[in-house]
């Protein structure tokens, strides 16, 4: 079975400051995709950044980056010069080939970004 | 030009009812799913459709039916609705079922049992 951890429920930060949001993953499978999604208020789930387990470049999406420590099983969001419009719920989640491409989320992050 | 859409957006019904949710992806993708979020934001895969035939089927309760008349349509029929079915239901779509294909989701149906 594979599961995700988000350990942080909520966190603030000023606009224009940066906020990292922590995740760790448990899979048995070597080859696997991490993402992280945004939920804003209007609930639409919108993709933010995906990295492939068999790169070790981290990847980066303008202000969004990704730190992942694949021995270590942790995939965290770098979210810099933050936006008032990033206020949201942010979900991590894994897909690997063996669970039949579905998606295992973690529990979510509330980000409020304070102006 | 919506990409994945579901109808209705929002539902309110009483326990014991049947109703449908339905979904839809101009995309032309081949692989559909439903996920559910409970009260506490918690999102789980419920099934999961490959070219109109069911590939993954969660431990959900049989009172939930998924339908895929063609490739780009996956809907979701709920007998005897309980009050623990009150959740959002999302239908996203996928090129393939491949973990390598981001997965596009709907706007969501929140279903409020009474």
């Amino acid at each position: 079975a594979q599961t995700v951890t988000q350990s942080q429920p909520e966190m603030s930060v000023q606009e224009a400051e940066t906020v990292t949001l922590s995740c760790t993953y448990d899979t048995s499978e070597s080859n696997y995709y991490l993402f992280w999604y945004k939920q804003p208020p209007s609930r639409q789930m919108i993709l933010v950044i995906r990295q492939e387990a068999y790169k070790q470049q981290n990847a980066t999406e303008n202000r969004f980056s990704v730190n992942f420590q694949k021995a270590a099983k942790s995939f965290s969001l770098k979210i810099s010069d933050s936006q008032l419009g990033d206020t949201a719920m942010y979900f991590c989640a894994l897909d690997t080939k063996a669970a039949g491409n579905k998606l295992t989320f973690g529990g979510g992050t509330r980000v409020l970004v304070k102006p | 030009d919506t990409a994945v859409s579901q109808t209705p957006k929002y539902l309110v019904t009483q326990m014991g009812n049947d109703k449908s949710i339905k979904c839809e992806q101009n995309l032309g993708h081949d692989t559909m799913y439903w996920y559910k979020q409970d009260s506490k934001k918690f999102l789980k895969i419920m099934f999961s459709y490959n070219n109109k035939e069911l590939i993954i089927n969660e431990t959900v309760p049989n009172r939930f039916s998924p339908k895929s008349p063609d490739k780009a349509h996956l809907n979701l029929h709920i007998n005897s609705l309980e009050l623990g079915d009150s959740a959002v239901y999302f239908c996203a779509s996928s090129p393939m079922s491949s973990s390598s294909y981001e997965q596009y989701f709907g706007p969501g149906t929140r279903l409020t049992v009474t």
